[in-house]
């Protein structure tokens, strides 16, 4: 078993959506995660990163973290067809080095 | 320019060839990574360096991956003797600090095809 599990989709979804986008984890000391957005043949951006448990909000995207369950969420309000990319989750484990999902393709469809 | 640059972008390689990829970090930015990213996958961890010092090494899949960064900026991952299973896309990230939650900004990758 992978220490960071996230579905590679994809998940198309129609412009305008709601998006949950989701990952577990296994190791519960974890403290620091980060969602990256990595659009065609480009280096992964940092969207957003969350430490310990709860929510953190920036505009449109919402990262949530629930410690309990080992799940992080991302959730994109009044997607936008510019969203389309893979999303990552990356966990940052004691020694500060990320440890990946595989990211899951996400296509707004207009 | 302001951010990490990368190159060559793309790279194909006969089988056996030997191939050396550069990355320029952010000026100033003290940790430098390496990561192999597989179609459809998330980066793989390759190496880690703080300024010239290659402090984890432990993600080089064999002893024909090999990188340096011999005066603490640019750095340069050279893969020996290539193979099929070596393509992939590699990427370098640079950060500026050595720890805590610091954001990790990425080059745009090389392309490496080995035929």
């Amino acid at each position: 078993q992978k220490e960071v599990e996230q579905d590679p989709g994809p998940l198309s979804v129609p412009e305008g959506a709601i998006v949950s986008l989701n990952c577990t984890y296994s190791n519960s000391a974890f403290q620091y995660f980060m969602w990256y957005r990595q659009y065609s043949r480009k280096g992964p951006e940092l969207l957003m990163y969350t430490y310990s448990s709860g929510n953190k909000e920036d505009g449109r995207f919402t990262a949530q973290v629930d410690k309990s369950s080992k799940y992080i969420s991302l959730f994109i309000r009044d997607s936008q067809p510019s969203d389309s990319a893979t999303y990552l989750c990356a966990i940052m484990d004691s020694n500060y080095q990320l440890i990946w999902g595989a990211g899951t393709k996400l296509i707004i469809k207009p | 320019g302001a951010g990490v640059s990368q190159s060559p972008r793309y790279k194909v390689a006969k089988r056996g060839q030997d191939v050396a990829l550069r990355c320029d970090p952010i000026s100033g930015h003290v940790s430098l990574f390496w990561y192999q990213q597989a179609l459809g996958q998330g980066p793989e961890f390759l190496t880690y360096f703080q300024n010239e010092a290659q402090l984890d090494k432990s993600g080089l899949p064999s002893d024909r991956f090999f990188a340096e960064r011999p005066e603490g900026s640019v750095s340069t991952l050279k893969i020996q003797r290539t193979q099929q299973e070596d393509s992939a896309v590699y990427l370098c990230a640079s950060r500026p600090g050595t720890g805590g939650a610091y954001e990790q900004f990425f080059g745009p990758g090389t392309r490496l095809t080995v035929l």
